[in-house]
C-alpha cells in the first residue's frame, strides 16, 4: 500500500492567493483527518470526516478555509485568500474505523508558506 | 477535556544508552494513550498505544510505555538507543466524548550522540 498521498510537498504562495491542498487516504479507510503543524500551536485537528461526510469541524481556524470529501478516494482542503499566519506543515491522515482507537495513518505533509 | 504534558522538550542519549521520554495526563475519564513519532519531513507513525488493557504496552523498534493511573504518566522507554531513533516524539490522549479527537503534547526531541 502507498500509504496516505498528500499533493503538493511544498507549495509557496503570495497572500490573497488561493491554495489547494490535496489528499488520498489509505484504501478501505473510513476515516480522514486534516491536521496543521505550526511551531506556536503545535499539532491541531483542523476536520474530521467519516464516510465523506464531515463530522466535526470545529478545529476549522475560519470561513477562510474549506474541505471537502467527494468521494472515499479523495479530499481537498482549500485557504481563500491565504494570509501569512497560515504558514504551516498541513497533514492529512486516515484510519479504518470512527474513533481514535484505531491507528490514524499520517501522510508526509504539505508544506506551507504564504510571504 | 484532556491534555497531556510532555516534560522535556530536548533529549539527548547516547547510542546504546537508555532513553526515557516522560509524559504527563489529564483526563476525566480512563484515557487512551499514544506515541507517535515523526522523523526529519516525514510524517507521524504510531509506535504504540494503551486502550485499558495492559498497562506495560510494547510499540515496535524496542520502544515501550507504562500507563500508571496513580502518577497520570505515559512515561516512554527504550533500553539502547540507535542513531535512527533521533527524531521528534509525541504523546497523544485521545477525548473519550469524541474518541477521534487527538490532543497532541508538544514533542519532545531527540537526539542521539555516536
Amino acid at each position: 500500500d502507498a500509504g496516505v498521498i498528500q499533493s503538493p510537498r511544498h507549495e509557496v504562495t503570495e497572500m490573497g492567493q488561493e491554495v489547494t491542498l490535496r489528499c488520498k487516504p489509505i484504501s478501505g479507510h473510513n476515516s480522514l483527518f486534516w491536521y496543521r503543524q505550526t511551531m506556536m500551536r503545535g499539532l491541531e485537528l483542523l476536520i474530521y470526516f467519516n464516510n465523506n461526510v464531515p463530522i466535526d469541524d470545529s478545529g476549522m481556524p475560519e470561513d477562510r478555509f474549506s474541505a471537502k470529501m467527494p468521494n472515499a478516494s479523495f479530499s481537498t482542503l482549500k485557504i481563500q485568500p491565504s494570509e501569512p499566519r497560515d504558514s504551516a506543515v498541513y497533514f492529512c491522515a486516515s484510519s479504518r474505523g470512527e474513533g481514535a482507537i484505531d491507528e490514524q495513518f499520517f501522510g508526509p505533509g504539505t508544506r506551507l508558506t504564504v510571504l | 477535556a484532556q491534555s497531556v504534558t510532555q516534560l522535556d522538550s530536548h533529549v539527548s542519549v547516547s547510542e546504546g544508552t537508555p532513553v526515557l521520554l516522560r509524559c504527563n495526563y489529564s483526563s476525566s475519564y480512563s484515557p487512551s494513550l499514544f506515541w507517535y513519532v515523526q522523523h526529519p519531513n516525514k510524517g507521524l507513525q504510531l509506535l504504540l498505544k494503551y486502550t485499558s488493557a495492559a498497562t506495560l504496552v510494547k510499540g515496535i523498534n524496542g520502544f515501550e510505555a507504562e500507563f500508571k493511573k496513580s502518577e497520570t504518566s505515559f512515561h516512554l522507554t527504550k533500553p539502547s538507543a540507535h542513531m535512527s531513533d533521533a527524531a521528534e516524539y509525541f504523546c497523544v490522549v485521545s477525548d473519550r466524548v469524541s474518541d477521534y479527537k487527538l490532543s497532541f503534547g508538544a514533542g519532545t526531541t531527540v537526539t542521539v550522540r555516536a
